[in-house]
């Protein structure tokens, strides 16, 4: 089973939206509705951002947000600040075989 | 408070075995899932498996072919890791984690450990 695939960089400036997009396949984020996206500071541990396409946990801030549509889901980060330069990673259920899936990360540039 | 706390830092031979722990505390051992997630240097996260403590069954990452056995002790509330014929491009850090719900949900992971950094020495 293949990585799902995620641009390797996206940037954008103080204020502006970015999108992150994660491809996989109908057996996986186009199968199910597991899929989830986390962040990651270097030398960090993964936070979770987004869980179930497009759920936050308590403490994620609402300008945080996911989607999906067909085989690709998709991260969305509007009023970018600062602190959101980090890498972001998608994960998706990809059933009975391959269970669990991630993208290869996406480093976020505020510029 | 949810912790994860993981043993250390490692070095390993090439063909030697690897095993790591992660100790949970502030909540029910038995009830939820725990993962291993591993990521190689400057590369993406790779999911190894999962288990669940509550009944031992286990999930598996097809690619690693049998060589890794994820396993439980209740008692002391311990997840580990074994991972057999280790080889230099097993170098990462591994990861344990905790989905947010309960039971055999295993989905995603609201709960990282600190992460054990595991090298390769010749």
């Amino acid at each position: 089973q293949s990585a799902l695939t995620q641009p390797r960089s996206v940037s954008g400036s103080p204020g502006q939206s970015v999108t992150i997009s994660c491809t996989g396949t109908s057996s996986d984020v186009g199968g199910y509705s597991h899929v989830s996206w986390y962040k990651q500071y270097p030398g960090m541990a993964p936070k979770l951002m987004i869980y179930d396409v497009n759920k936050r946990p308590s403490g994620v801030p609402d300008r945080i947000s996911g989607s999906k549509s067909g085989n690709t889901a998709s991260l969305t980060i509007s009023g970018l600040r600062a602190e959101d330069e980090a890498d972001y990673s998608c994960c998706s259920y990809a059933g009975d075989y391959a269970h669990v899936i991630f993208g290869g990360g996406t480093k976020l540039t505020v510029l | 408070e949810v912790q994860l706390v993981q043993s250390g830092a490692e070095v390993k031979k090439p063909g030697e075995s690897l095993k790591i722990s992660c100790q949970v505390s502030g909540y029910d051992f038995i009830s939820y899932c725990l993962a291993w997630v591993r990521q190689m240097p400057g590369k993406g996260l790779e999911w190894m498996g999962v288990i669940y403590p509550g009944d031992s069954n286990t999930k598996y990452n097809p690619s690693f072919r049998g060589r890794v056995t994820i396993s439980a002790d209740r008692s002391i509330s311990t997840a580990y890791l074994h991972l057999s014929s280790f080889r230099a491009s097993d170098t990462a850090i591994y990861y344990c984690a905790r989905p947010r719900y309960s039971g055999t949900y295993f989905f995603e992971f609201a709960y990282w450990g600190q992460g054990a950094l595991v090298t390769v020495s010749s």
